[in-house]
Order: structure tokens, then C-alpha cells, then sequence
């Protein structure tokens, strides 16, 4: 079985531009939740979709977006990007969403120049 | 509100056990989880436990859980030098959906 796979790998983009990152789950799960890491914040949680609707959202800027598909597959979109937004951002998926096993992508790499 | 801590480092030689100690705050907390992150990698799931459980074991890891004092840890037996990784401890947010992590323990393991 596939695992989460996670799209582009590795991006550079330039501030004010905006990005999007695209997740495809595990088969058969239903629930996707997006992931930012920083050295300096470490892990934080960005938000998350089930059947298409956005149950969670992290403490971010509204610039920060996100969408799913009938398919479970999602896209997250940062938009006007800042230096600030350089980070590996990773998807992970499970099956309900609020069982016990999520599972995580390679992550997609952003640098903002 | 939610919050996990962990200790930064941890240092040990090949062949020695290894302990990964993590608080957590919110007791209503249903799973809690042990992840993995190896260079330029993402997350691996090592293992997880039910709060309603104290003790899980697989194969060299044990996780132990003491709900008294939120106290999570993670046990490496035999810890070999590819197991040198930032191990990560995560709960349950409140709404169930988003996981909670703690800054992570940088593993070094010597031979």
C-alpha cells in the first residue's frame, strides 16, 4: 500500500508570491491534516479536512488555505508569501481522523527568497 | 492550554537502553503518539498507546505512561547508531483532530 505522498519535494519560491502544495493520503483514508515545521516553532498544526470539510484550523494567517477533494487528496495554498513562511510542510493522513494511527508524508520543502 | 515538553538532547552508546521522557498537559488526552525524524525526512510512526493503557511494547521499543503525572516515555533497547534521529512526542488536541507535539528529543548514539 502506498504511503502519503507529498508534492513538490522541494520548491523555491519569492516573497509575495504564492505556492501550492498538493497531498495524496494513504488509500481508503478519508482524513488529511496539513503540518508546518520551523526550527524555531517546531511542529504546528495548520489544519485539517475530512469529506471535504474542514473540521480544524491551526493559528495562522488567513493567507494560509487549504482544500479536499472528493478523492481525499488536498492542496494547501500559502498566499503573498513572507520569508518567514520557509519551512517543511507535511501532510499526514488517517483514516477517520480521530482514531489512533496518522501517518506522514516526506513533507514539501519551501524556501522564500 | 494543550502543551508537551520534552527533553532537547540525549546521548547514549550503541548497545545501551535509551529513555525519552515527555509531559503533556491535556488529561483528556485519548491517544498519544512516538514519532521519528531522520534527516531531511518526515515523520515516522513508530508507535502510539490509549491513555487507558499503561505499558506497550513492540519489539524494541517500550512505551510507558503514567496518567497520574502525564508522563510519557519512550524505551529503546539495544539502541543502534540507526536510531540517531529527533524523536517527537505528540497528543490529541481537544477537538481530536490535530496532533500536539512536543519540540523534540535529538537521539545521539555513539559507537
Amino acid at each position: 500500500k502506498a504511503g502519503v505522498t507529498q508534492t513538490p519535494r522541494y520548491l523555491i519560491k519569492t516573497r509575495g508570491q504564492q505556492v501550492t502544495l498538493s497531498c495524496s493520503p494513504i488509500s481508503g483514508h478519508r482524513s488529511v491534516s496539513w503540518y508546518q515545521q520551523t526550527p524555531g516553532q517546531g511542529l504546528q498544526f495548520l489544519f485539517e479536512y475530512f469529506s471535504e470539510t474542514q473540521r480544524n484550523k491551526g493559528n495562522f494567517p488567513g493567507r494560509f488555505s487549504g482544500r479536499q477533494f472528493s478523492n481525499s487528496r488536498s492542496e494547501m495554498n500559502v498566499s503573498t508569501l513572507e520569508l518567514g513562511d520557509s519551512a517543511l510542510y507535511l501532510c499526514a493522513s488517517s483514516l477517520m481522523g480521530q482514531g489512533n494511527t496518522i501517518y506522514f508524508g516526506e513533507g514539501s520543502w519551501l524556501t522564500v527568497v | 492550554g494543550e502543551d508537551v515538553e520534552q527533553s532537547l538532547f540525549l546521548s547514549v552508546r550503541e548497545g545501551d537502553s535509551s529513555v525519552i521522557n515527555c509531559t503533556y498537559t491535556d488529561s483528556s488526552s485519548t491517544y498519544l503518539y512516538w514519532y521519528k525524524q531522520e534527516p531531511g525526512a518526515g515523520l515516522q510512526l513508530l508507535t502510539y498507546i490509549f491513555s487507558n493503557m499503561d505499558m506497550k511494547q513492540d519489539q524494541r521499543l517500550t512505551v510507558l505512561l503514567n496518567k497520574k503525572d502525564k508522563h510519557l516515555s519512550l524505551r529503546i533497547a539495544d539502541t543502534q547508531t540507526g536510531d540517531s534521529a529527533i524523536y517527537f512526542c505528540a497528543e490529541r488536541d481537544q477537538a481530536g483532530t490535530a496532533l500536539i507535539f512536543g519540540k523534540g528529543t535529538t537521539l545521539s548514539v555513539s559507537s
